[in-house]
């Protein structure tokens, strides 16, 4: 079956600390794999997706497929990055249809 | 910039009553999305348009039902409000671009049933 667990319902840091996302996801076949944000008061937005291997706003995912995860991660917290993240999965075909992780609220404290 | 907006940031409801959801894209996508988010539960998808007058279920159709007359609009419907549909719906619409699709939502729409 296929699914994304985020297990963590809300991750508190100080700012300046280093920041893991965790995301693990089932899927057979070849994933394709995303973070979506959605800061307070704003739509939810993509942030990065892992066949771009590029960092966003600081933040970085690397998918292992051995770990069947992507984590997301930031080497040091800023409040602004304060939000709630949603990792995301393709469910594969032609349809763009994403199954969605129960999200993870981040907070960094000043 | 995509633009997607839906009809109302915030909506009361009694039990019983028919309710309209209304979301419209600007930038020609094919495919269109309804989800409701729920704390703890993530997004959820409850109905999918890949064109006109083309839908599909998503894992919680039960209760909702979608129309799609005009490539840009997408309705959600629910027939008979419950206190269970509580909750924010959003709207998403997307297109295929550099060999991956990208969801872009709408704000949302609060939804209460009373």
């Amino acid at each position: 079956a296929q699914r994304v667990t985020q297990p963590e319902k809300l991750l508190s840091v100080f700012k300046g600390a280093p920041v893991e996302l965790k995301c693990n996801y089932s899927y057979s076949g070849s994933p394709e794999l995303f973070w979506y944000v959605q800061y307070s008061r704003q739509r939810l937005q993509l942030l990065l997706r892992h066949i771009s291997r590029e960092s966003i706003k600081g933040f970085t995912a690397d998918l292992n497929k051995g770990e069947t995860s992507f984590h997301l991660k930031k080497p040091f917290a800023q409040e602004e990055d304060s939000a709630m993240y949603y990792c995301a999965l393709n469910r594969g075909g032609n349809t763009g249809k994403l199954i969605f992780g129960q999200g993870t609220t981040l907070q960094v404290k000043p | 910039d995509v633009k997607v907006t839906q009809s109302s940031r915030y909506l009361v409801k009694r039990t019983g009553e028919k309710v309209f959801l209304e979301c419209v894209q600007d930038m020609d996508h094919e495919n269109m999305f309804w989800y409701r988010q729920d704390p703890g539960l993530g997004l959820r998808l409850i109905y999918f348009s890949y064109d006109v007058k083309m839908k599909e279920k998503g894992d919680i159709p039960e209760g909702y039902s979608v129309s799609r007359e005009k490539k840009e609009r997408f309705s959600l419907i629910l027939e008979s409000a419950s206190t269970n549909q509580t909750s924010m719906y959003l709207c998403a619409s997307s297109l295929m671009a550099g060999g991956y699709y990208e969801q872009y939502f709408g704000p949302g729409t609060r939804l209460t049933v009373t």
